[in-house]
């Protein structure tokens, strides 16, 4: 019940296209979706995070959808570029009690020039 | 600018001999994570600090420890570190419930 799983494990997406990673949970206690990049030998950086309270969050390219009867959520990328290629994260926690993230496996876009 | 720093960003030990990774912060953050990360693995957590208070992960093993003397640094130490050691070691930060900010990570190699 604590795991988030993410997909796809990889994507290609042509230059200008839209990218979308998808992940979904089970435990309904999580309050705090947020969505990690991370370059080759880099630390992760936070890119855009929601709550639940809310369906869509956007940030310039980058959206986040989330369906909280569904317990999933998306981001997408618009216009992506190559510089996105990047790996994703996307992770879950309870923000009254652990202060832990459970993260999705991951997912690694490629975007062609 | 406020950050999280991560010391040495490569570090090369012998299989078995002791290895300290630094982490150090300026953000003032009270929680301070460490994490192990693996070839296109996510981030797996270790241990944590809500101020001086230490959390161990169940499964993390005997042979990491921490310490964290003040606010803004934390220790990793590894005490015999095997081969499966080598990996990613990510330090990150946050106050209280919010959101986590790294730092550019620890490559550890075990000779």
């Amino acid at each position: 019940q604590q795991q988030v799983k993410q997909s796809p494990q990889s994507l290609i997406v042509q230059k200008g296209g839209i990218s979308i990673i998808n992940c979904a949970y089970e435990n309904t206690a999580f309050d705090y979706f947020p969505w990690y990049q991370q370059f080759p030998g880099k630390g992760p950086a936070l890119l855009i995070a929601i709550r639940p309270d809310v369906s869509e969050k956007k940030e310039g390219r980058f959206t986040i959808s989330f369906n909280k009867s569904a317990k999933q959520f998306s981001l997408h990328i618009m216009d992506s570029q190559p510089g996105d290629s990047a790996t994703y994260f996307c992770a879950a926690s309870i923000t009254s009690g652990t202060y832990k993230y459970i993260f999705g496996t991951g997912t690694r876009l490629k975007v062609l020039a | 600018d406020a950050m999280v720093i991560q010391n040495p960003r490569y570090q090369v030990t012998q299989f078995g001999k002791p290895v300290t990774l630094s982490c150090s912060q300026t953000l003032n953050h009270n929680v301070m994570y460490w994490y192990q990360q693996k070839s296109s693995q996510a981030p797996k957590l270790l241990f944590h600090y809500y101020d001086k208070d230490f959390n161990n992960e169940a499964d993390t093993p005997d042979n990491f420890q921490s310490r964290r003397p003040n606010t803004s640094f934390c220790f990793l130490d590894i005490r015999s570190p095997g081969l499966g050691d080598a990996a990613m070691y990510l330090c990150a930060t946050s106050r209280k419930y919010n959101e986590q900010f790294f730092g550019p990570g620890t490559r550890l190699t075990v000779l």
